[in-house]
């Protein structure tokens, strides 16, 4: 069975600090995408990137990047200088396989981010 | 207009009461999901439907009945609900396709906070 783990369950570091968010998953797929989303307190899970399996370049996106390292069954998130705004539950997730035309995404538990002013 | 949205965004109810909640999507999207978050558990699909069919129904208790009558929205039908159904309820939608291997990013509505007396 597919699983994510996210092992960090509570991170709280002071802004301007660089934070980063561990993802390992296990899947027998050789095909898969992963994905991390983040749930602000006003709950609504907010999209942040995507990832082919193929695809092992790492991605930066502003403040935000993510190292997927296929050999260690990794998806990791670093937030550069963080921000306040950054305060959140973040989520990794692991697609299954598509099942008559729908996938399912298995979610790790989640990591409570708290970036204190 | 928002892409997916819920209705309503709060709820408490008795076990004896019937319910439903409400999803929209307004991506253009052909496939939508209901998940459950509760405080003990990482995110649970329930269900999902497919050009308007449930193609996954993840042993969730027929107290909870889903019901897509196209593909813009999506109900959670709700009777005889226990204190454990308190939970956020979350809708996705992606717009999944047939090609093999395809698999598009899904986006969530911001939750039912639902409250079970």
């Amino acid at each position: 069975a597919q699983k994510v783990t996210q092992a960090q369950t509570e991170i709280s570091v002071v802004e301007k600090e660089d934070v980063t968010l561990d993802c390992v998953y296990e899947t027998r797929d050789t095909t898969y995408y992963l994905f991390w989303y983040k749930q602000p307190p006003s709950g609504e899970l907010v999209f942040l990137i995507r990832r082919n399996s193929f695809d092992e370049q790492n991605e930066i996106s502003g403040r935000y990047s993510w190292n997927f390292q296929k050999s260690t069954s990794s998806f990791n998130f670093t937030i550069t200088a963080s921000q306040v705004v950054d305060s959140a539950v973040y989520f990794c997730a692991l697609s299954e396989d598509i099942i008559q035309g729908a996938q399912k995404l298995v979610f790790g538990q989640g990591t409570r981010l708290t970036i204190n002013p | 207009e928002t892409g997916v949205t819920q209705t309503p965004r709060h709820l408490v109810m008795g076990m004896t009461n019937k319910k439903s909640l409400k999803c929209e999507q307004h991506l253009g999207h052909n496939a939508m999901y209901w998940y459950k978050q509760s405080a003990k558990k990482p995110l649970e699909l329930m269900f999902v439907y497919n050009f308007k069919e449930q193609t996954e129904n993840n042993s969730v208790p027929s107290r909870f009945s889903p019901e897509c009558p196209n593909s813009s929205h999506l109900f959670l039908h709700l009777h005889t609900l226990q204190p454990e159904d308190s939970a956020l309820y979350l809708c996705a939608s992606s717009q999944d396709d047939e090609r093999e291997g395809y698999l598009d990013t899904q986006y969530f509505g911001p939750g039912t906070r639902l409250t079970v007396l």
